[in-house]
C-alpha cells in the first residue's frame, strides 16, 4: 500500500532544533514536500526536494534519501510563531500530492 | 510566484443548499488543480483532480453528483457541494502547481458549515 510516517507531535523550546522525519512508500515518487498549517489556516509550501541532499531555505531545511524513501524538515532557532502542524507530502504522479498525518510541532517559552 | 486565491473564505448556510466555491491561479495557467476536504486534526484528503476543458477525476469514495467540478478556463475551477447537509461542514482547499509534478500551492480555504 501507499503511506507515509511521521511522528504526531514534537514540543521544544524557543531557541531549540527539531526534525520532523517522514519516511514514505509510495507507488511513485517525483518529490517530497513539506508544509506548513496554523490552526484555521491553508496549508503554506515549505520546501521541495526532488533530488537527494539539503535543501536550506532560512531557519527550514529539508533533506532527501530516495535511496531510503526518507526525509525530514529541519527547524532551526525554533520561535513561537513556528507553533503549527507540518505535513510531509509525496508527489507521486499525474499530479497529485499524498499527505502524511501531519506532526503538530508545539513551541514553549 | 504561484499564487492560488480562493473563494469565499467562510460559508454557513441551511441544509439542502447548494454552494459554490472558486478556485484561481492568479499569475500563472493551471491545466489541472485539485480539490481538498480537511477535518478538524485530520490531514488533506484528495476529493478530485480538475481538469481544464475536460471531466474531474474524483477519488475512491467521493460523489461526484454531490461534489460538482468545472474547471471552464486555464484559471478558475469551481467546486459545488449540491445539497449540502451538517455531515458536509468542513475545511475545502485548492491547490495548483505550476507543472503536474511540481509542488502544489494552496488557497487560502473555505471553511463550510451547513446548518
Amino acid at each position: 500500500g501507499q503511506s507515509l510516517e511521521q511522528p504526531s507531535e514534537v514540543t521544544a523550546v524557543e531557541g531549540a532544533i527539531v526534525q520532523i522525519n517522514c519516511t514514505y512508500q509510495t507507488s511513485g515518487f517525483y518529490g517530497l514536500s513539506w508544509y506548513q498549517q496554523h490552526d484555521g489556516g491553508a496549508p503554506t509550501f515549505l520546501s521541495y526536494n526532488a533530488l537527494d541532499g539539503l535543501e536550506e531555505t532560512g531557519r527550514f531545511s529539508s533533506f532527501l534519501s530516495r535511496s531510503d524513501s526518507y526525509g525530514y524538515l529541519l527547524l532551526q532557532e525554533l520561535q513561537m510563531k513556528d507553533s503549527a502542524s507540518y505535513f510531509c507530502a509525496v508527489i507521486p504522479g499525474w499530479g497529485k500530492l499524498q499527505f502524511g498525518a501531519g506532526t503538530q510541532v508545539v513551541v514553549t517559552p | 510566484g504561484a499564487v492560488v486565491s480562493q473563494h469565499p473564505s467562510w460559508v454557513i448556510c441551511k441544509s439542502g443548499t447548494s454552494v459554490k466555491i472558486e478556485c484561481r491561479s492568479l499569475d500563472f495557467q493551471a491545466t489541472t488543480m485539485f480539490w481538498y476536504r480537511q477535518f478538524p486534526k485530520q490531514s488533506l484528503m484528495l476529493m478530485a483532480t480538475s481538469n481544464e476543458g475536460s471531466k474531474a477525476t474524483y477519488e475512491q469514495g467521493v460523489e461526484k453528483d454531490k461534489f460538482l467540478i468545472n474547471h471552464a478556463s486555464l484559471t478558475l475551477s469551481t467546486l459545488t457541494v449540491t445539497s449540502a447537509h451538517p455531515e458536509d461542514s468542513s475545511f475545502y482547499i485548492c491547490s495548483a502547481s505550476l507543472d503536474d509534478n511540481q509542488p502544489q500551492h494552496f488557497g487560502d480555504g473555505t471553511r463550510l458549515s451547513i446548518l
